[in-house]
């Protein structure tokens, strides 16, 4: 059954880094999202992304991150300037449609780690 | 905004028997949809099951069943015949009618499955 996969699994960086969390949603599907979860926290909804633009974004998606489908297949999220409190895991989605039956399938999480 | 609340951080339940999980949530819409999703250890996170809210049949598949309670805005997940691969994270989730997409999900509920 096809996955979303997601790379790297744990990303260690420094504060003020650049990171890139990848993704590679399923090849059919034509909507995408990132989720994060806090350690001991909800998870909570970053963006949604359709027709290379951004459909939705929460108040945590501020001009520090931003997504991009660089190519065919990819899916990424940029943090610019990491902090320490963006230390989370990553959870990318994917789905074929917004219909009220089309499923979010979920990839295994990146966590990342600032230090 | 809306908001999810799982209030059991853990359940247990004996090898075949049944559990259920709570779940509120409060919305002022009249459109949406409500997800349970669940996620084994180190694993995706899956859909168990999806209940629109203008339908007043609650939602069931196979071993998993909603009981859907619109006005007391309540969707708890009952598990029947549990079985030890029930085992893991559920989380109960909301999606406006509205919305790109953007799941609102609880904290989680850990269920431990006893042989």
């Amino acid at each position: 059954e096809p996955e979303v996969t997601q790379t790297p699994s744990h990303q260690v960086t420094q504060m003020g880094q650049e990171v890139i969390l990848r993704c590679v949603p399923i090849s059919n599907h034509l909507y995408f999202y990132w989720y994060r979860q806090i350690l001991g926290q909800k998870v909570e909804f970053l963006v949604s992304f359709y027709n290379n633009e951004i459909s939705e974004k929460s108040e945590i998606f501020d001009d520090q991150f931003s997504v991009e489908r660089p190519d065919g297949s990819n899916f990424t999220l940029k943090i610019r300037s990491t902090k320490l409190e963006d230390s989370a895991m990553y959870f990318c989605a994917s789905s074929p449609g917004m219909g009220s039956t089309d499923t979010q399938y979920f990839g295994p999480g990146t966590r990342l780690t600032v230090l | 905004a809306q908001t999810v609340t799982q209030s059991q951080p853990e359940m247990s339940v004996q090898e075949a028997e049944t559990v259920t999980l709570s779940c509120t949530y409060d919305t002022s819409e009249s459109d949406y949809y409500l997800f349970w999703y669940k996620q084994p250890p180190s694993r995706q996170m899956i859909l168990v099951i999806r209940q629109e809210a203008y339908k007043q049949q609650n939602a069931t598949e196979n071993r998993f069943s909603v009981n859907f309670q619109k006005a007391a805005k309540s969707f708890s997940l009952k598990i029947s015949d549990s079985q030890l691969g029930d085992a893991a994270m559920y989380f109960c989730a909301y999606r406006s009618g509205t919305s790109y997409g953007k799941l609102t999900f609880g904290q989680g509920t850990i269920l431990t499955v006893h042989p």
